[in-house]
């Protein structure tokens, strides 16, 4: 299996500030249609997961540019700018490139 | 707009089994996969296995392959998972997710006790 591994594990911010989250996988994440499929997902206190960024840097409908994705083969980082309190909550990058599809343990963001 | 909607939650004795459901709406329910993920308390997501609604094709993740049965209703938009021979450790919320993980139910817990 894909092992996707996120830094950090919790992140403080304050209202306005910029952050980044880390997500590495196992194995690269090339499909061999040559897509890469790295998604990232927000899910709030008691809400189910929302998906913000699908193959590593497509925003899904909207989803505010203030959040952008980058990365490729096995290295992702997600970018907050100008974080509001709508943002709080744990985040997941997860993959769809292979079999099982496999999530991160989650980076929580907090305000500071 | 595109909604999954999940059934209520579940209260179930070990050892017995329990289905839920997930309801489409807003989008052709044929054309998509359907996932099933699994949240233990405060824990991170769990991918259980998807199902094709249009053929019945399923894929999973082997941890789940006697665990989780998935089926589909074309008829209704509904996808159905059953979770046989629980335990404690099958405590969880259990979430179904369309249209490539673009599309969340509200989740359904699953709480199993004597």
């Amino acid at each position: 299996d894909v092992v996707m591994t996120q830094t950090p594990v919790s992140l403080s911010v304050s209202l306005g500030g910029q952050v980044s989250i880390s997500c590495r996988s196992s194995q690269s994440l090339v499909h061999n249609n040559g897509n890469t499929y790295l998604s990232w997902y927000l899910q709030k206190p008691g809400q189910s997961p929302q998906l913000l960024i699908y193959k590593v840097s497509n925003r899904f409908s909207g989803i505010s540019d203030r959040f952008s994705g980058s990365g490729s083969g096995t290295d992702f980082t997600l970018k907050i700018s100008r974080v509001e309190p709508d943002d709080l909550g744990v985040y997941y990058c997860g993959q769809g490139t292979q079999y099982p599809r496999t999530f991160g343990g989650g980076t929580k963001l907090e305000l500071k | 707009q595109v909604k999954l909607l999940q059934s209520g939650a579940a209260l179930v004795k070990p050892g017995a089994s329990v289905k839920m459901s997930c309801k489409a709406s807003g989008y052709t329910f044929t054309d998509y996969w359907v996932s099933w993920v699994k949240q233990s308390h405060g824990k991170s997501l769990e991918w259980i296995g998807e199902i094709y609604p249009n053929s019945g094709a399923t894929n999973f993740n082997e941890k789940f392959k006697g665990k989780a049965t998935l089926t589909v209703d074309k008829s209704t938009s509904t996808a159905y998972m059953e979770l046989s021979r629980l335990t404690s450790e099958d405590s969880a919320i259990y979430y179904c997710s369309g249209r490539w993980f673009a599309y969340w139910g509200q989740g359904t817990l699953v709480t199993v006790s004597s």
